[in-house]
């Protein structure tokens, strides 16, 4: 089935670094969604991403559509505190009406 | 706009009984999709409902099952608990456009715990 394979799965960095991540896929994706999730609560939409190559901010979070419609990034500049948790990709196949997730990335900031 | 609510936040039950989680979505969103969530596993699909039918379903066994109202509400069923069947499930609900893009909105979760 379609899979999408989030990278990396855990990140332990200093507080002010930038930080990256990505999804990539063997499938073709017409939306790529990037949310993030608080321990407990449910994730939250960060960015909304519709056409191949758009690249959108929102703050300090930058997030591209890859050219190839089989990947995405996330990137948070100068991280802080509150950017702990875990990151989510997601990809939506127009066809099977289908939205799919990455794994997801654990951030650790370390102050 | 009232966001995606989930009922009861917080659930205890014991092995063998069944549980009934529920799901109000964003006021005019016709999609309602669940996610059963473990430590370490990431959203797992459950199913999606869409204007009451069945649209998506990921491989869960039939004790898992779901349904939607004709106002977009949706419950999901779990009958004969396991002990693996602790999770956060998780409901989301779009407004769906089709093949166009579609932004899912998250409620806060319900955590069960069976004992």
């Amino acid at each position: 089935g379609q899979q999408l394979n989030q990278s990396p799965q855990s990140m332990f960095i200093q507080e002010g670094e930038d930080v990256s991540m990505n999804c990539t896929s063997s499938s073709i994706f017409n939306t790529w969604l990037w949310y993030k999730q608080d321990p407990g609560e449910g994730p939250v939409l960060l960015i909304a991403l519709y056409k191949a190559g758009e690249l959108t901010s929102n703050g300090r979070l930058t997030a591209q559509f890859g050219i190839t419609r089989k990947d995405s990034f996330l990137n948070i500049s100068a991280s802080i505190p509150s950017d702990v948790g875990i990151y989510f990709c997601a990809g939506y196949l127009g066809r099977a009406q289908k939205l799919v997730f990455g794994q997801g990335t654990r951030l650790t900031i370390n102050p | 706009k009232a966001g995606v609510t989930q009922t009861p936040r917080y659930l205890i039950k014991t092995r063998g009984q069944q549980v009934t989680l529920s799901c109000s979505p964003i006021s005019g969103h016709r999609s309602v999709s669940w996610y059963q969530q473990t430590p370490g596993q990431g959203l797992q699909f459950l199913f999606e409902y869409f204007s009451e039918t069945q649209r998506n379903k990921g491989n869960f066994p039939g004790r898992f099952s779901g349904r939607q109202f004709s106002n977009s509400r949706s419950e999901m069923n779990v009958s004969t608990l396991e002990l693996g069947d602790s999770a956060l499930y998780l409901c989301a609900s779009s407004a769906d456009r089709g093949r166009i893009h579609i932004e899912a909105f998250f409620g806060q979760g319900t955590r069960l715990t069976v004992v």
